[in-house]
């Protein structure tokens, strides 16, 4: 399975854009990739997925590289309930893989 | 669409005594997933259902783990003889065939202390 690397930890202040980093430099052409997010204790939540093009929706925009080896979640304007764990991960869209392979994640501190 | 329900919320048990968990998927969905999490880590697959097939398990569930889906609805997992390392929540996802790229939805969780 393809791994990703992402910071362990970032911090940003309240109404002010978060750029959340994640290389995934073995990915292969059918993978997505995938970001969702764990709020204390909840269960993940997804946020956001992509396969060249970047992507937006009502909670985040996604920024994939030409290359793909490297993508960046964006909240426009971070408020204190986005504090959480992003993770980003890649989804094999062949065959028959369905399950998700996480890593760390990156724990996202907003302050007031 | 109530969400993913997981029960109980909370486990707490002695070592050795066996525990089932439930989950109720979303309604219109075929497939279901079970994760283990532990503190500070991301989730860790243990198996998958599509209907009531189980179509993988993980190395990670081991001969005391079993996961039953009987009815290709709601989901059952069993831990038998519990064991202190297998403290941890768990968690349950669902997601529909052709649905935009298995986007899942879990629930809150089953978090089980073995004491």
């Amino acid at each position: 399975d393809a791994k990703t690397t992402q910071p362990n930890s970032m911090e940003s202040n309240e109404e002010e854009p978060v750029h959340l980093p994640c290389n995934h430099s073995t990915i292969s052409g059918t993978d997505y990739i995938h970001w969702y997010r764990q709020l204390p204790s909840q269960g993940p939540e997804y946020v956001i997925h992509g396969l060249t093009s970047n992507v937006n929706n009502r909670m985040a925009s996604l920024a994939i590289a030409e290359d793909r080896k490297s993508s960046t979640l964006i909240l426009h304007r971070a408020t204190l309930r986005d504090a959480a764990v992003y993770y980003c991960i890649l989804r094999d869209n062949a065959g028959n893989n369905r399950k998700l392979i996480w890593g760390l994640g990156t724990s996202l501190a907003v302050n007031p | 669409d109530t969400g993913v329900s997981q029960n109980p919320r909370h486990k707490i048990t002695k070592r050795g005594q066996n525990v089932t968990f439930r989950c109720d998927p979303i309604s219109e969905h075929n497939r279901l997933y079970w994760y283990r999490q532990t503190l500070g880590q991301g989730p860790e697959f243990l198996t998958y259902f599509q209907n009531e097939a189980q179509l993988e398990k993980s190395r990670l569930l081991s001969d005391r783990f079993s996961a039953e889906r009987p009815k290709g609805s709601f989901s059952t997992l069993e831990i038998q003889r519990t064991e202190q390392g297998d403290s941890a929540m768990y968690l349950c996802a669902s997601s529909r065939t052709g649905g935009s790229k298995n986007i899942q939805y879990f629930g809150a969780g089953t978090r089980l202390s073995v004491l």
